[in-house]
């Protein structure tokens, strides 16, 4: 079976400094990844994923299939990052997405 | 657009009983599915519903039950409720095929 691990349960980091959060997941087979962010009060929603390579609000995160892992990044933090962020996976169809237990960030002034 | 829309937002329910929790999906989406985040965890996959068929089911037993109307929207229907019940549900709406999930606020059910 599946499964997505993200080690950190909270991240605090000053603003204007690099953020990663780390997603390690386990699947034989091609996976679509995908980051999932839920700011205070508002519903979960998606960032970014892996197959449209492209850089949300500074985040990118690049999909290691050497090292099954889909880290998120970002050069300089904002306040505004501060948030819940979920790695998730999917195997296609319709197997639904499977989650990480998400890392809270928060971006200290 | 009218985004995903779930109800009730909260609700109370004691050991035993039956619950019905309701959702509509986007405008324009005809896959439903569900979820259930117990606190401090992510959501977990309970099924998925497309042209009014369950087409995709995680690990939940078969209380846990659904419906899907020709409108797309979709009922999750839980029998037997246990205290591991107590979890915030999560509707989500797609197009089949569709790479991105939308997500509703969710129904936190509390189980007594």
């Amino acid at each position: 079976a599946q499964r997505v691990t993200q080690p950190e349960k909270l991240l605090s980091v000053f603003k204007g400094a690099p953020v990663e959060l780390k997603c390690n997941y386990s699947y034989s087979g091609s996976p679509e990844l995908f980051w999932y962010v839920q700011y205070s009060r508002q519903r979960l929603q998606l960032l970014l994923r892996h197959i449209s390579r492209e850089s949300i609000k500074g985040f990118t995160a690049d999909l290691n299939k050497g090292e099954t892992s889909f880290h998120l990044k970002k050069p300089f933090a904002q306040e505004e990052d501060s948030a819940m962020y979920y790695c998730a996976l999917s195997r296609g169809g319709a197997d639904g997405l499977t989650f990480g237990k998400g890392t809270h960030l928060i971006i200290q002034p | 657009e009218t985004g995903v829309t779930q109800s009730p937002t909260h609700l109370i329910k004691t050991r035993g009983q039956q619950v019905t929790l309701r959702c509509s999906s986007q405008s324009g989406h005809n896959t439903v599915s569900w979820y259930q985040q117990a606190l401090g965890q992510g959501p977990q996959f309970i099924f998925q519903y497309y042209r009014e068929e369950e087409n995709g089911r995680g690990n939940f037993p078969p209380r846990f039950s659904g419906l899907q109307f020709p409108n797309y929207s979709s009922e999750l229907n839980v029998n037997a409720l246990e205290l591991d019940d107590s979890a915030l549900y999560l509707c989500a709406s797609s197009t089949v095929g569709g790479h991105e999930q939308f997500f509703g606020p969710g129904t936190r059910l509390t189980v007594l």
